[in-house]
């Protein structure tokens, strides 16, 4: 089977930037998605195809792919952004997705 | 207001059945691919199905594979998973959710999620 590998937590201070990384073999093909989750809260997409960002996500958000390893950067981290974040990806037959394992995101 | 709802969710034990239901409003489902996504407690999400939009392809996780269907009617707007032989770990929260488009037109949505309790 596929993995993608994300770092289980990533701490900042309010306004630094936060980077969280997703690793996987096929990310050099395939495109990276990313999900904000929220506590109690269903998944919301904040990057999509490596580094677009839907409507309504703010600026800060932002996404880039090099090799096998995609990047969620936000810059000046809030506190509101507290939260999980997932990659979201696919294997070569575009068939099988998989989601990494998951980063907490402490911003305090 | 575009939506989807999940339903069917519930309490069964091992070896049981469930059926999921996914209703959209606001868009037609035909337009796009669909997933089930879950997520047991306390623990990250995992991919389980997709299907394509037209419904002649369909494809899993191997932790599912052989027990769940995934199937749709777009007439009604509809996706469902078909879970046979439930084992306790595959409790969990179960989304679906719609993909299609690239660029400016990319499309995402994801429902609030139906819970599933496999417990003896």
């Amino acid at each position: 089977s596929y993995d993608l590998t994300q770092p289980p937590s990533v701490s900042v201070s309010p306004g630094q930037t936060a980077r969280i990384t997703c690793s996987g073999d096929t990310l050099p093909k395939k495109f990276a998605y990313w999900y904000q989750q929220k506590s109690g809260q269903a998944p919301v997409l904040v990057i999509f195809e490596d580094n677009k960002r839907p409507s309504g996500i703010p600026e800060r958000f932002s996404g880039s792919s090099s090799g096998t390893m995609a990047t969620l950067t936000i810059s000046g981290a809030q506190v509101e952004d507290e939260a999980h974040y997932y990659c979201y990806s696919t294997d070569n037959s575009d068939n099988q997705w998989v989601f990494g394992g998951g980063t907490r995101l402490t911003v305090l | 207001e575009v939506q989807l709802v999940e339903s069917g969710g519930g309490v069964v034990q091992p070896g049981g059945s469930l059926r999921l239901s996914c209703v959209a409003s606001g868009f037609s489902l035909g337009n796009s691919a669909m997933h089930w996504v879950r997520q047991s407690p306390g623990k990250g999400l995992e991919w389980v199905s997709l299907i394509s939009d037209d419904g002649s392809r369909t494809f899993y996780a191997d932790s599912v594979r052989g027990r769940f269907t995934i199937s749709r009617d777009n007439t009604k707007d509809s996706l469902f998973l078909q879970m046979n032989s439930l084992k306790t770990e595959d409790t969990a929260l179960y989304y679906c959710q719609a993909m299609s488009g690239t660029g400016l037109n990319y499309f995402d949505l994801w429902g609030q999620g139906t819970l599933v309790t496999v417990s003896p």
